[in-house]
C-alpha cells in the first residue's frame, strides 16, 4: 500500500536559517506529491505540488522537486521566517490505488519552529 | 477555492456517549472526505462522503462506530459512536473540486 515518511520533529530554527524537512514515499501507481501546511489556530492549507517526475512546485519561498528514482520529495526553504512556524505534512495521492477517489495519505507532520 | 467550516472545533466527552461534528462547505464539491489524527500520528482517512448513499470506509472503520450522512453537495456530517479515550484524537473534515483538496479547521475530541 501507499506510505510516506516525514522527518521527525519537532525542528526549531533561527531566522533566516535553511530549511529542508524530508519526505519519502511508497505507492503502487505514479502519485501526485503534496506539501500542507497548518498554521497554528488554522485548518490544512496545500503549500505545493507536483504531479509528475522532476515537478519542482514552490510558493511562498518554499521548494519541493519530486524525484522518482529516490522516491522523494523534500520540502526546502533558503531563509525562514518566524511566520513559517506551522506543522507541515507531505502526502501523496495515487489515482493507481484509489481510482478517481484522488484520497490523500499523509506523513505523520514536522512541527516547525522559527526563532527571532 | 472552498471554505470549510467544522463545528464544533473541540469538545470533552463522557464515554459511552456520542458526538457528532458537522462540515458545511461554502461551494459545491465533488468529494468529501473524513480523517482522523490520533497524537502523534499522520492523518488516517476513515471514510469518503458519499451524497445521498451509503459512505466508503477505509479498512479499520466501520459504519456502526463512525456513522456518516452526506445528504447534498455541501454538507456532511461524522458521528462517533459509543466514544472510548482511545477516540480521543483530531477529525477533520475535507472537500475536494477538480483541482484540490481543502480542510476544515478540526474538531478536537477528548473523551474522559
Amino acid at each position: 500500500g501507499n506510505s510516506v515518511t516525514q522527518m521527525e520533529g519537532p525542528v526549531t530554527l533561527s531566522e533566516e536559517a535553511f530549511l529542508t524537512i524530508n519526505c519519502t514515499y511508497t505507492a503502487t501507481g505514479y502519485p501526485s506529491l503534496f506539501w500542507y501546511v497548518q498554521y497554528p489556530g488554522e485548518g490544512l492549507q496545500l503549500l505545493l505540488k507536483a504531479t509528475k517526475a522532476d515537478d519542482k512546485g514552490s510558493n511562498k519561498g518554499f521548494e519541493a522537486t519530486y524525484r522518482k528514482e529516490t522516491t522523494s520529495f523534500h520540502l526546502e526553504k533558503g531563509s525562514v521566517q518566524v511566520s513559517d512556524s506551522a506543522v507541515y505534512f507531505c502526502a501523496l495521492s495515487d489515482p493507481e490505488s484509489g481510482g478517481s477517489n484522488y484520497k490523500l495519505t499523509f506523513g505523520k507532520g514536522t512541527l516547525l519552529t522559527v526563532n527571532p | 477555492s472552498a471554505v470549510i467550516s467544522q463545528k464544533p472545533s473541540r469538545d470533552i466527552c463522557q464515554r459511552g456517549t456520542s458526538l457528532t461534528i458537522q462540515c458545511q462547505v461554502d461551494s459545491q464539491v465533488t468529494m468529501m472526505f473524513w480523517y482522523r489524527q490520533q497524537p502523534g500520528q499522520s492523518l488516517t482517512l476513515i471514510a469518503t462522503a458519499n451524497q445521498g448513499s451509503e459512505a466508503t470506509y477505509e479498512s479499520g472503520f466501520v459504519i456502526d462506530k463512525f456513522p456518516i450522512s452526506r445528504p447534498n453537495l455541501t454538507f456532511s456530517t461524522l458521528t462517533v459512536s459509543n466514544m472510548s479515550p482511545e477516540d480521543s484524537s483530531i477529525y477533520l473534515c475535507s472537500a475536494r473540486d477538480l483541482t484540490r483538496a481543502f480542510f476544515g479547521q478540526g474538531t478536537r475530541l477528548t473523551v474522559v
